[in-house]
């Protein structure tokens, strides 16, 4: 059963514009979520992380949003650039042993 | 910068046989991972180890498993390969974390990419 949940498997944006990309979770005791980034042929690189005290955390054209009682997290990236074309995964944990993740959304930023 | 490393970007391996991932990291990080990721399932957890010699079963652990007999080092083992195990096999690793948390933010590798025919 699917804990962390990413609807949009593909996201088209225009460069420079903002691109949006969403997660949802079932499980009220997660409170520390990740985000990620993969390239084909490549791992997943960390992006930026968000704690449950928190609802907003930047990192220059990077910000995550946190809305617990939605149970919805969200990654805004601008402005977007053709760089970022990639998959985008969420993760979250509450404090066990493991990370669950998306299933990625695919990201395309189109020059 | 932390450094995860895998023994191989591509394997090709007949049904049957016994196959061997290595990873190793660098960054003395207490707890090793693997996950295979699969189109439409993303990152699925297969087995981890918060120590030396210990293992934890994660979510499909059915079909494999591991070895850590040093710290840095992460073995994922498939006893009899079969083609549902076909799959990109990604190792991380991280610091155990705080305020009670088993884990922290985790590092990954850049994947071993397995095709069994």
């Amino acid at each position: 059963d699917q804990q962390v949940k990413q609807n949009s498997p593909s996201l088209s944006v225009q460069e420079g514009r903002i691109s949006i990309l969403n997660c949802d979770y079932t499980n009220s005791m997660f409170d520390y979520f990740l985000w990620y980034k993969k390239y084909p042929a490549e791992g997943p690189t960390f992006l930026i992380s968000i704690s449950s005290i928190k609802d907003k955390n930047e990192d220059g054209r990077f910000t995550v949003f946190l809305n617990k009682s939605a149970k919805h997290l969200s990654l805004h990236i601008v402005p977007s650039q053709p760089g970022d074309s990639a998959v985008y995964f969420c993760a979250a944990s509450d404090t066990g042993n493991q990370f669950y993740f998306g299933t990625g959304t695919s990201l395309t930023v189109i020059p | 910068d932390v450094k995860v490393t895998q023994s191989s970007r591509y394997l090709v391996k007949r049904t049957g046989e016994k196959v061997f991932l290595e990873c190793v990291q660098d960054m003395d990080h207490e707890n090793m991972f693997w996950y295979r990721q699969d189109p439409g399932l993303g990152l699925r957890l297969i087995y981890f180890s918060y120590d030396v010699k210990m293992k934890e079963k994660g979510d499909i652990p059915e079909g494999y498993s591991v070895s850590r007999e040093k710290k840095e080092r992460f073995s994922l083992i498939l006893e009899s390969a079969s083609t549902n195990q076909t799959s990109m096999y990604l190792c991380a690793s991280s610091f155990s974390g705080r305020g009670g948390r088993v884990t922290d933010t985790q590092y990954f590798g850049p994947g071993t990419r397995l095709t069994v025919l």
